[in-house]
């Protein structure tokens, strides 16, 4: 199975702060990759795919970059909404795994 | 506009058996692959089973390979969960997804069902 790693597993920051999450594969997935956002008590959303591409009616200070085994998921001007748990998740091969998570909470 | 509205969710026994649907509306609901993803309480999310939009091919995790049968009927655009011989760590809510492929994401989720497995 493909292991992905989140670092860091919660971050503090402020509202206009620009924040970066890395995940980590355990192996080459090219760059099938997907980012998602989730709020306390709600379903998870889906931010990112292909690594880098912006699911529609996403805003554009989410960004999504890297392939093969480390990518990284950058929040340009953080705003009160977006603090949530992110996880990134590879669609490289069965079982479609999940990252640990990264909580993004106000400093 | 994108709907998934899941049941059936609720509290059982070990061992016991549950059947989680997922109602879909807004999309041609047989060309898109389905998906149920869980999340067990406090924890990450966990892919745990996908069909095709023909209901000809399925993929299982393998902690739930052989207890976990998934299924559709198209012609009630409606995704299904067989959830047979259940343990304490299949407690979760479990989230109905469209999508959930090799090279293709989950784009859609239902609010999930909670399931919880308890003596």
């Amino acid at each position: 199975d493909i292991q992905l790693t989140q670092s860091p597993s919660f971050l503090s920051a402020s509202v206009g702060d620009t924040v970066t999450i890395t995940c980590r594969a355990s192996q080459g997935i090219s760059s099938f990759l997907a980012w998602y956002q989730q709020k306390p008590g709600g379903a998870p959303k889906l931010l990112i795919y292909a690594a880098s591409t912006l699911q529609s009616g996403v805003p554009s200070r989410f960004s999504g970059s890297g392939s093969g085994t480390e990518f990284t998921l950058t929040i340009s001007s953080l705003q009160p909404e977006d603090f949530a748990t992110y996880y990134c998740q590879q669609l490289n091969s069965y079982p479609l795994t999940f990252g640990g998570g990264t909580k993004v909470d106000i400093k | 506009e994108v709907q998934l509205l899941e049941s059936g969710g609720g509290s059982v026994q070990p061992g016991g058996s549950l059947r989680l649907s997922c109602a879909a509306s807004g999309f041609t609901f047989r060309s898109y692959v389905m998906s149920w993803v869980r999340q067990a309480p406090g924890k990450g999310l966990e892919w745990v089973s996908s069909i095709s939009g023909s209901g000809g091919t399925t993929q299982y995790t393998d902690s739930v390979k052989g207890r976990f049968t998934v299924s559709r009927d198209n012609s009630k655009n409606t995704l299904y969960l067989q959830m047979n011989t259940l343990r304490a760590e299949d407690t979760a809510i479990y989230y109905c997804v469209r999508g959930l492929w090799l090279r293709f994401p989950a784009d859609y989720w239902g609010q999930g069902t909670p399931v919880t497995v308890s003596s």
